[in-house]
């Protein structure tokens, strides 16, 4: 099972950018890499997911290097709403792969005016 | 669309009692799950399914049943309800195809005294 190992909490300020980084040292060749965000009192949501190189959404971006053990999510201009749980997950997400997906406690994110 | 739908939202039980957690998805997917989150922690993955007939332990499947007799519903049942099963449940689907990320409810906060 990859495990992955990120950052407990960090804090921002309105409009800058936010990089949370992601450690995946035993990322497997059929692995992807997917970040979900949770607000309070919801369920997890999708927000980007990669191989390799660089992803980018309407809403961030994920960088991974070649040798894929790491990634970073980059939320550009970050605002009070930015304020949440974000999980990184590694895995095969094939059909029958998503029992072996662990969410961690992730990285809690607060944005301050 | 309805997308993933928990009921109820809220549950208190006394120790003992029995109860059953809807979960119902109108996305056609064949995967479906139940998580449970404790404060400031992760999700943990109780039971999950990969299509009707077919459900399968997860990391913490003590306590809890599950059943699949349709598509769109996966019922998470409480045989004997103990204040180590208080919770934030989670219920979770994906479509069968590579890779799709998992879609969450909202959730339903049981309290059991």
């Amino acid at each position: 099972l990859a495990k992955t190992t990120q950052p407990i909490s960090m804090d921002s300020y309105e409009g800058q950018e936010v990089n949370i980084t992601c450690s995946h040292n035993n990322i497997a060749t059929n692995d992807y890499i997917t970040w979900y965000q949770q607000f309070p009192s919801q369920g997890p949501r999708f927000i980007i997911q990669g191989y390799k190189t660089k992803v980018t959404n309407e809403v961030a971006s994920l960088f991974i290097p070649a040798d894929r053990k790491s990634s970073t999510l980059s939320l550009p201009r970050v605002s009070l709403s930015d304020t949440a749980v974000y999980y990184c997950l590694v895995g095969d997400g094939l059909f029958g792969g998503y029992n072996k997906l662990i969410f961690g406690a992730g990285t809690r994110l607060a944005v301050h005016p | 669309n309805a997308g993933v739908t928990q009921t109820p939202k809220f549950q208190v039980l006394k120790t003992g009692q029995s109860m059953t957690l809807q979960c119902a998805q109108d996305m056609n997917h064949e995967y479906m799950s139940w998580y449970r989150q404790d404060p400031g922690m992760g999700l943990r993955l109780i039971h999950y399914s990969v299509g009707a007939g077919i459900t399968d332990q997860g990391e913490v499947p003590n306590g809890y049943n599950v059943s699949r007799s349709t598509t769109e519903d996966f019922p998470l049942r409480l045989l004997s309800a103990a204040p180590s099963q208080t919770s934030v449940y989670f219920c979770a689907s994906s479509s069968s195809r590579g890779n799709s990320p998992l879609h969450f409810g909202n959730g339903t906060r049981l309290t059991v005294t």
